[in-house]
């Protein structure tokens, strides 16, 4: 079992839906991270959670400390945010262990 | 800019040669870190720096695979005798500080391909 999973794998979306990508976790963790992907590589830090909650314009990420859940919401979804979008953890004094990703395809 | 450069974005080697990827992370950040990326997969850890000290490479698949940073600002990763399951993405990450439970900041990344 995977200590990051995340789900769905691959989202297709209609321009407007709102859109919510799941991370769980198996390991003790001191901060949660969501990354945006797109392709060619570069990766953008979107967030990183502790606990509660956080929002950046459309961007909303939530997490439960005690489910070892987090979820990303992306409200009035729109084709620029199609990308992979990854969950990864932190642990004081060690490297991010990543999710393997979801891939969203947001259509016009 | 002044984020984390990588070069050369793109590298075709063929098996049995060796490479060298380089990562120029941002001014003044202690923490480096490298990843290796395959395709449709999730980065993986292969080795962190704080300055030039190499405090992790537990995750180098191989003997084969080297980092250094010897003045504690650019990054080296080599490969040396390259499979073909070498071939991914490999990205570089830095952080301002000793720890990183800190939004990281990455490169675009080197896609290496081997033949």
């Amino acid at each position: 079992k995977n200590e990051v999973e995340q789900s769905p794998q691959n989202l297709t979306a209609q321009e407007g839906e709102f859109i919510t990508i799941n991370c769980s976790y198996s390991v003790g963790i001191s901060a949660l991270h969501w990354l945006q992907q797109h392709p060619g590589g570069g990766i953008v830090s979107l967030f990183m959670l502790s606990s509660g909650k956080k929002k950046h314009g459309r961007l909303i990420a939530t997490i439960n400390i005690q489910e070892k859940h987090s979820s990303l919401h992306i409200t009035a979804s729109h084709p620029r945010d199609s990308a992979v979008y990854i969950c990864a953890v932190s642990n004081y004094g060690q490297n991010f262990v990543f999710g393997p990703g979801t891939r969203l395809s947001v259509l016009p | 800019g002044a984020g984390v450069s990588q070069s050369p974005r793109y590298k075709v080697a063929k098996r049995g040669q060796d490479v060298a990827l380089r990562c120029d992370p941002i001014s003044g950040h202690v923490s480096l870190f490298w990843y290796q990326q395959a395709l449709g997969q999730g980065p993986e850890f292969l080795t962190y720096f704080q300055n030039e000290a190499q405090l992790d490479k537990s995750g180098l698949p191989s003997d084969r695979f080297f980092a250094e940073r010897p003045e504690g600002s650019v990054s080296t990763l080599k490969i040396q005798r390259t499979q073909q399951e070498d071939s991914a993405v490999y990205l570089c990450a830095s952080t301002p500080g000793r720890v990183s439970n800190q939004p990281q900041h990455f490169g675009d990344g080197t896609r290496l391909s081997i033949l």
